[in-house]
């Protein structure tokens, strides 16, 4: 059965410093979502994607975050100048009609 | 926009005993509801959804139900085993032109006790 993969699979990055989270869609889905966990905390939704522009976005995510599928396969999550409170686990989803998440990266900020 | 709430928050039950979870909505147009398994660690895995055009929906020990005027829904779990332990989410999504966002509820630790 097809999964959504998501790499790296855990990242300790500096304060301040870019980060990128990479996500590969099962193949025919069209709609893309990112969506991060705080540790204990629920699901929240960050922002999603469909037909190379984002179609939604809640008010965590700010100028700081960015989406693209640079390459027609994978699907990135960017925060350009990490804070510490965005350490969490990020989640990729993708779907066609259902939302099937990916693994998870485990993002700290020191 | 929508909000979820779900309780309660911890569950402990016996095996083979039934577990129940609710969820309550806010928004009227909100159409589907999935629920979530999320194991320690590990990502939420869809075990089980419902569209607001019918009232319940079963498979195996699991069932939702969903209660549009009453703006909740529920998960049941039947015969619950050791394995069922885990933090389940439910959420709820509005329709809109391009895909659905899920608003998640706060989530619920199930412990079965063996």
């Amino acid at each position: 059965e097809p999964e959504v993969t998501q790499t790296p699979s855990h990242q300790v990055t500096q304060m301040g410093q870019e980060v990128i989270l990479r996500c590969v869609p099962i193949s025919n889905h069209l709609y893309f979502y990112w969506y991060r966990q705080i540790l204990g905390q629920k699901v929240e939704f960050l922002v999603s994607f469909y037909n190379n522009e984002i179609s939604e976005k809640s008010e965590i995510f700010d100028d700081q975050f960015s989406v693209e599928r640079p390459d027609g396969s994978n699907f990135t999550l960017k925060i350009r100048s990490t804070k510490l409170e965005d350490s969490a686990m990020y989640f990729c989803a993708t779907a066609f009609e259902t939302q099937y998440f990916g693994p998870g990266t485990r993002l700290l900020v020191l | 926009g929508e909000n979820v709430e779900q309780h309660p928050s911890t569950l402990s039950v016996q095996e083979g005993d039934s577990a129940v979870i609710k969820c309550t909505y806010s928004d009227s147009a909100s159409n589907y509801f999935p629920w979530y398994k999320q194991e320690l660690g590990k990502r939420p895995q869809l075990i089980i959804d419902i569209r607001s055009n019918v009232g319940e929906k079963k498979d195996q020990r699991i069932a939702v139900t969903l209660n549009k005027t009453a703006k909740h829904f529920s998960l049941h779990i039947t015969e619950t085993q050791p394995e069922d332990s885990a933090v389940y989410f439910c959420a709820a999504s509005t329709p809109n032109n391009a895909g659905n966002m899920l608003t998640f509820g706060g989530g619920t630790r199930l412990m079965v006790k063996p």
